[in-house]
């Protein structure tokens, strides 16, 4: 099987932009979480989708806006774009539950200028 | 909130030995799961192992093994016959029941030596 793929790798944006990353999950996979990672806060958990519906949700502003499609594949969008977004983008992908083992991507690069 | 924490920002280990990364955790909940994550330089996150808390029996997967001390609210990681390739950033996470709340550590920076 194909594994996470995300799309894109590497991406420079400047403030106040917005910015919209994609992530296909392995075939057959329903649930797509979504997870930022940067040297000062960490990894963070954003949210995680399941059947197109918003299953579960971290402390991230509302800038922060996800959905899935009938296909399982995801997108992630951030609007209004801070130098504090700057951070690479995890997305990972499991069968069903919630705590099913997650299988993450490579991540999208985000650079804000 | 529930917080994890990973108290050794960084650690070696002789190639062929043993070595343990430590996580502890806080949270009012009962059931719940428990996870370390591998993330290699400039590779994927990979899972190495889960416990879920109703389990009293420890998680094994091969030459990983974890040390779940429900009480005290403890989840350390060994790592047998250390290998090159075991070099990796590793991350403890907790995740509620159902799925809520995931929570990573800062993680723990390992290097293996030859």
């Amino acid at each position: 099987k194909a594994g996470v793929t995300q799309t894109p790798r590497y991406l420079i944006k400047t403030r106040g932009q917005q910015v919209t990353l994609s992530c296909s999950p392995i075939s057959g996979h329903r649930s797509v979480s979504w997870y930022q990672q940067t040297p000062g806060q960490g990894l963070q958990f954003l949210f995680e989708y399941f059947s197109e519906t918003q299953r579960n949700k971290g402390n991230f502003p509302g800038r922060f806006s996800g959905r899935q499609f009938s296909n399982s594949r995801s997108e992630m969008n951030v609007s209004t774009l801070e130098l504090g977004d700057s951070a690479l983008y995890l997305c990972a992908s499991s069968s069903s539950g919630p705590t099913d083992t997650q299988y993450f991507g490579p991540g999208t690069r985000l650079t804000v200028l | 909130a529930q917080t994890v924490t990973q108290s050794q920002p960084e650690m070696s280990v002789q190639e062929a030995e043993t070595v343990t990364l430590s996580c502890t955790y806080d949270t009012s909940e009962s059931d719940y799961y428990l996870f370390w994550y591998k993330q290699p330089p400039s590779r994927q996150m990979i899972l190495v192992i889960r416990q879920e808390a109703y389990k009293q029996q420890n998680a094994t997967e091969n030459r990983f093994s974890v040390n779940f001390q429900k009480a005290a609210k403890s989840f350390s990681l060994k790592i047998s016959d250390s290998q090159l390739g075991d070099a990796a950033m590793y991350f403890c996470a907790y995740r509620g029941n159902y799925g809520q709340n995931f929570v990573f550590g800062p993680g723990t920076r390992l290097s293996v030596l030859p």
